[in-house]
């Protein structure tokens, strides 16, 4: 069965403040795919990054980096110098040939 | 491209009546999901289809919900009877199977069964 955990509720900062997103996934797929969604209050779903099993290379854009390690199953999500505009509820997602499931979501609060 | 399209986006109906959620996916798209969101449950998976075929409906709550794809173009989720429970917001998300791309979500419509 495919699983995905993000065992952070919520997570409170203050601006300028670095801050990690976890996301824990179980499958037994050897192929698949891991998302990270952004959800604003407004409340569209935005992708944000994907990673297939295959390419464990970490990824920066911009304050946004993403590290995935398999021998762990991970896919932890860091945000640099943390601004009021990247309040949001994120979505860590895993992916398989046609399923796509997601973990129950991380609010995070940023404040002024 | 318009994106995914769904439709109304809000909702409100009387419990008992049926209710009927429209979605256009990304032209192109051969898979085609909807997810119910919910405060308690978070973002859960209904049903999927993959081309116009549904592949996985275990996420169906029950037998008063029900989903369609009759073409790659159009697809609804049913709810009859509904019920004060089924309030929620609905997505309807696309994507090409087949290659690592991300599935792209429609605006929601938010359902209130009062």
């Amino acid at each position: 069965a495919q699983k995905v955990t993000q065992a952070q509720t919520e997570i409170s900062v203050v601006e300028k403040e670095d801050v990690t997103l976890d996301c824990v996934y179980e499958t037994r797929d050897t192929t698949y795919y891991l998302f990270w969604y952004k959800q604003p209050p407004s409340g569209e779903l935005v992708f944000l990054i994907r990673r297939n099993s295959f390419d464990e290379q970490n990824e920066i854009s911009g304050r946004y980096s993403w590290n995935f390690q398999k021998s762990t199953s991970s896919f932890n999500f860091t945000i640099t110098a943390s601004q009021v505009v990247d309040s949001a509820v994120y979505f860590c997602a895993l992916g398989g040939y046609n399923k796509l499931i997601f973990g129950a979501g991380t609010r995070l609060a940023v404040h002024p | 491209d318009a994106g995914v399209i769904q439709s109304p986006r809000h909702e409100v109906t009387e419990m008992g009546q049926e209710v009927t959620l429209r979605c256009k996916p990304i032209s192109g798209h051969n898979s085609l999901f909807w997810y119910r969101q919910t405060m308690m449950r978070g973002l859960e998976l209904l049903i999927y289809f993959n081309n116009n075929v549904p592949i996985d409906d275990s996420g169906m709550p029950e037998d008063r919900f029900s989903a369609k794809m009759p073409n790659a173009s159009f697809s609804t989720l049913k709810i009859q009877p509904s019920e004060p429970r089924d309030s929620a917001v609905y997505f309807c998300a696309s994507t090409w199977t087949g290659t690592n791309t991300e599935a792209f979500f429609g605006q929601g419509t938010r359902l209130t069964v009062v």
